[in-house]
């Protein structure tokens, strides 16, 4: 069935590092992969997502790869804050799809180190 | 501001009591879905809805039910909670399907003793 792995489940940087979370997904039909961010007591927050025509897309400090034939993206933050420290979730779905689902990665939990 | 709410954020309550966790949004969004959320699991779908009177299962629904009789409301229902439907749940809006980003509430937590 469908699956997201997602890798590292936690990691730790010193401020000012970068920052890469991976995953992977198993169904090829997936077109539409986004990040959130989950700061404590709070919901999922979107942060950037990309689409499978794009290989790469950037908003400031953080940026997301993705790779079609190996089936991988990736988040990239770069000059990371002890703000950034939170749980990061990738996600995998389908942009022309009218189920609107969406597979989730198992979490990693960012800890910055000021 | 643009929002998604859910009532209540906890609740502890015995197996077999009937509960609703509600859930409305703002945004005049046509999808909505409710996720649970474990340790090690990630986020997994229960139910969605793509427009009013519109719902369907996502991968995760035994044990609930939704309705959608309006659009800016999303109910999960539990009608005979058990121990193992102790979580986070979380309800996300989106302007529609096809890739939208979602916009989340701030959760419930359940604990079925």
């Amino acid at each position: 069935g469908e699956n997201v792995e997602q890798h590292p489940s936690t990691l730790s940087v010193q401020e000012g590092d970068s920052a890469v979370i991976k995953c992977t997904y198993s169904d090829s039909a997936s077109n539409y992969f986004p990040w959130y961010k989950q700061e404590l007591g709070k919901g999922p927050q979107l942060i950037i997502d990309i689409r499978s025509n794009v290989g790469e897309k950037k908003d400031q400090r953080i940026a997301v790869t993705l790779n079609k034939t190996a089936k991988h993206f990736s988040l990239h933050i770069t000059e990371t804050q002890p703000e950034d420290s939170a749980v990061y979730f990738c996600a995998a779905g389908y942009g022309s799809s009218n189920t609107g689902k969406l597979i989730f990665g198992q979490g990693t939990t960012l800890q910055v180190k000021p | 501001e643009a929002q998604v709410t859910q009532n209540p954020r906890y609740l502890i309550t015995v197996t077999g009591k009937k509960l609703t966790v509600t859930c409305s949004q703002n945004m005049n969004h046509e999808y909505m879905s409710w996720y649970r959320q474990d340790p090690g699991l990630g986020l997994r779908q229960i139910y969605y809805s793509m427009n009013v009177e519109v719902t369907d299962k996502g991968d995760v629904p035994e044990g609930y039910k939704v309705s959608r009789k309006e659009k800016r409301n999303f109910p999960l229902i539990l009608e005979s909670p058990s121990p193992n439907q102790t979580s986070l749940y979380f309800c996300a809006s989106s302007p529609g399907t096809g890739g939208q980003p979602q916009h989340f509430g701030d959760g419930t937590r359940l604990s079925i003793l």
